[in-house]
């Protein structure tokens, strides 16, 4: 069993929509989580990161972490087009990354 | 911004052949990463690196090799190239800690 679960979707949603992608986690020492944006043909590029459980906010982007259910989600509102990419989550105790497989996100226009 | 380059963003090699990979940072980061992406596999961590000539073993380390002679440049050697070995292989670097961790664009390797 992964560590990190992440469904790879691909998920495809329209434009000005709101998009939800989460990770589930088996390891408690976990206590950093991340999250990272990949577009085509590119390297991952972070997007978020936060520390303890609760939420977190940036622009259109909303982090929540729930360590009681080993439970993270990225939230994006007003879904645009520039945002289709794959989302990957990571996380760590202190050291190593343990990265989710990646969702594949389309927002058509 | 930082800026992590890797030397080459496709490769094709043969099998058997011995291949590197560089990669650069100007961050001066102490820690330097690489990993492979495959689908359905996501990223998984070959070997990393602290500090100038250490190295740590990541989770499949078989079949490759490190080297970190100057802080801001870190190798991934092929010893011996197998077909197994196709994949999108990233190079990331950190400050102090092993987050945030900055990436290359990638270099898609093909072994025939």
């Amino acid at each position: 069993q992964k560590e990190v679960e992440q469904d790879p979707g691909p998920l495809s949603v329209p434009e000005g929509a709101i998009v939800s992608l989460n990770c589930t986690y088996s390891n408690s020492a976990f206590q950093y989580f991340m999250w990272y944006r990949q577009y085509s043909r590119k390297g991952p590029e972070l997007l978020m990161y936060t520390y303890s459980s609760g939420n977190k906010e940036d622009g259109r982007f909303t982090a929540q972490v729930d360590k009681s259910s080993k439970y993270i989600s990225l939230f994006i509102r007003d879904s645009q087009p520039s945002d289709s990419a794959t989302y990957l989550c990571a996380m760590s105790p202190s050291s190593r990354l343990t990265f989710g497989e990646g969702t594949q996100l389309t927002v058509n226009p | 911004d930082v800026k992590v380059t890797q030397s080459s963003r496709y490769l094709v090699k043969r099998t058997g052949e011995k291949v590197f990979l560089e990669c650069v940072q100007d961050m001066d980061h102490e820690n330097m990463f690489w990993y492979r992406q495959d689908p359905g596999l996501g990223l998984r961590l070959i070997y990393f690196s602290y500090d100038v000539k250490m190295k740590e073993k990541g989770d499949i380390p078989e079949g490759y090799s490190v080297s970190r002679e100057k802080k801001e440049r870190f190798s991934l050697i092929l010893e011996s190239a197998s077909t197994n070995q196709t994949s999108m292989y990233l190079c990331a670097s950190s400050g102090v800690g092993a987050w945030p961790q900055h990436f290359g664009d990638g270099t898609r390797l093909s072994i025939l």
